[in-house]
């Protein structure tokens, strides 16, 4: 299971901090994405991190985001930096799993609500 | 990025009914494709993987095919449950991009 966690109200230009805890599985061994789902642009994969700590961001955001990991808390974090209105969204987040077949999203959290407002 | 588009964008049913929903993308993927269901409130579910692959746990009523560019989900026989939104999401090359969504309504 994967339950996120973070302010439900950010200010806007301020900093989106979110974390994710993972129970029930090792997170070794696989990537752990973030993605949101908005009114104006829908699902959007947000990026992701590998259990070693190396990171693939959306190019539309990686020069404001930082993910990090902590395996020995089973737990992964989102940082987006400079936020506005558009960041408003549902926040998911999720299990990659790279099989022989394809990439998966197989487990995903129920995801957290971020409105950006003054 | 790849774009993906879904169609139709939103649709009613009855249960038992027969329902297919489409996926194009913008380029070919082969058959890096999955789809997914959300109800509100909930979990997006993995139901297709591979575009075909039916995921563990996930009834048999749901099946997928295509491959190249072109894509279908369909549920062979609609239940109650199967209410909610469908998204498929090609993972072919990062950023991985989803279609906007088909709400069932039943």
């Amino acid at each position: 299971q994967l339950q996120e966690s973070g302010p439900g109200l950010v200010t806007p230009s301020e900093t989106l901090s979110l974390t994710c805890t993972v129970s029930g599985g090792s997170m070794t061994g696989y990537y752990w994405a973030w993605i949101r789902q908005s009114a104006g642009k829908g699902l959007e994969w947000i990026g992701r991190v590998y259990f070693t700590g190396s990171t693939n961001f959306n190019p539309s955001l990686r020069s404001r985001l930082t993910m990090s990991i902590d395996t020995s808390r089973n737990q992964f974090s989102l940082n987006l930096r400079s936020v506005t209105a558009a960041d408003t969204a549902l926040y998911h987040c999720a299990r990659e799993t790279i099989g022989p077949a394809d990439t998966i999203l197989d487990f995903w959290g129920q995801g957290t609500l971020v409105n950006v407002s003054s | 990025d790849i774009q993906m588009t879904q169609s139709p964008s939103s649709l009613s049913a009855s249960v038992g009914d027969r329902v297919t929903i489409s996926c194009r993308a913008s380029q070919r993927i082969t058959n890096f494709l999955n789809w997914y269901h959300h109800k509100a409130g909930q979990a997006p579910k993995l139901l297709i993987y591979a575009a075909s692959s039916l995921q563990s746990g996930v009834p048999s009523r749901f099946s997928g095919s295509g491959s190249g560019t072109e894509f279908t989900l369909t549920i062979s026989s609609l239940q109650l449950d199967d209410s909610g939104s469908y998204y498929c999401q090609q993972s072919y090359s990062t950023p991985w991009t989803f279609g906007q969504g088909t709400k069932v309504e039943i």
